[in-house]
C-alpha cells in the first residue's frame, strides 16, 4: 500500500523559511517523479512543484519559482520542499502527490494516484 | 491558456444523475483526471484514463471526454457522493499540472 506522510508544517512569519518533508513507502520511490500540491483554505488544489525520479529535473509554478526548491533523497524515500521568502498567500495545506502518468494509443493520461494527508503551513505576523 | 473551467456548484436529487464538466484547451493534448474531496480530507482520485476507476471507487462514477471538454457523471447519486470534485490535467507546453477550481456537488 502506498503511503505518503508529510511533516514540517508550522506557523511562520512573512519572509520566513520552512522545510517540508514527505516520507514515502509502499512503492519503488526512485522510479517515480514526485509532486507538491497546495490548497489554500476554501480554494482548489494548486500544483506547486515536480521533481523527476532521479532528482535531476525540477519544475515550479510561477507563483513559487525562485523562492521554493524541491529536492529528494532516494536512499531514504523522502522528498522535500524548501520554502523561502514566505508570503501570506503561501498559507495552505501542502500535499505530496505521486503521479502515474501514462500513454495509451497515443493519448496522454496524467494523474495523481496517491496523496499524503497534508501538512499545514500558516504565514502570519 | 492553461486554465480548466468548472461550474462552481450543482445539486442532484438522491438517486438521480448529475454531470460535471471541465473545459480547457490543455485537454486537447492531455486527458483529465477527477478527484473527490470531502471536508478535512485529501483529494481522492476517482476517474483517470479512458473512464478508469481506482480500486474501491463505485461504478456509478464515470468519465468521458471530447475535444477540450471532460465530464464526470454520477449515476444514481448517493448521500456519500456529496463532495467537491476537481478536474486536473497537464499543460503539454510546459509540463505544469493544472487543476480546475472545483464543483461542489450537493445531494438533495
Amino acid at each position: 500500500e502506498v503511503q505518503l506522510l508529510e511533516s514540517g508544517g508550522d506557523l511562520v512569519q512573512p519572509g520566513g523559511s520552512l522545510r517540508l518533508s514527505c516520507a514515502a513507502s509502499g512503492f519503488t520511490f526512485s522510479s517515480f517523479a514526485m509532486n507538491w500540491v497546495r490548497q489554500a483554505p476554501g480554494k482548489g488544489p494548486e500544483w506547486v512543484s515536480t521533481i523527476s525520479a532521479s532528482g535531476g529535473s525540477t519544475y515550479y509554478a510561477a507563483s513559487v519559482r525562485g523562492r521554493f526548491t524541491v529536492s529528494r533523497d532516494n536512499s531514504n524515500n523522502t522528498v522535500f520542499l524548501h520554502m523561502n521568502s514566505l508570503r501570506v498567500e503561501d498559507a495552505a495545506v501542502y500535499y505530496c502527490a505521486k503521479p502515474r502518468d501514462y500513454y495509451e494509443n497515443s493519448a496522454y493520461y496524467p494523474h495523481f494516484d496517491s496523496w499524503g494527508q497534508g501538512s499545514l503551513v500558516a504565514v502570519s505576523s | 491558456s492553461s486554465e480548466l473551467t468548472q461550474d462552481p456548484a450543482v445539486s442532484v436529487a438522491l438517486g438521480q444523475t448529475v454531470r460535471i464538466t471541465c473545459q480547457g484547451d490543455i485537454l486537447t493534448t492531455a486527458h483529465a483526471s477527477w478527484y473527490q474531496q470531502k471536508p478535512g480530507q485529501a483529494p481522492l482520485l476517482v476517474i483517470y484514463g479512458e473512464n478508469r476507476r481506482p480500486s474501491g471507487i463505485p461504478d456509478r462514477l464515470s468519465g468521458s471526454s471530447s475535444g477540450n471538454k471532460a465530464s464526470l457523471t454520477i449515476t444514481g447519486a448517493r448521500a456519500e457522493d456529496e463532495a467537491e470534485y476537481y478536474c486536473n490535467s497537464r499543460d503539454s507546453s510546459d509540463g505544469h499540472y493544472v487543476f480546475g477550481a472545483g464543483t461542489k456537488v450537493t445531494v438533495l
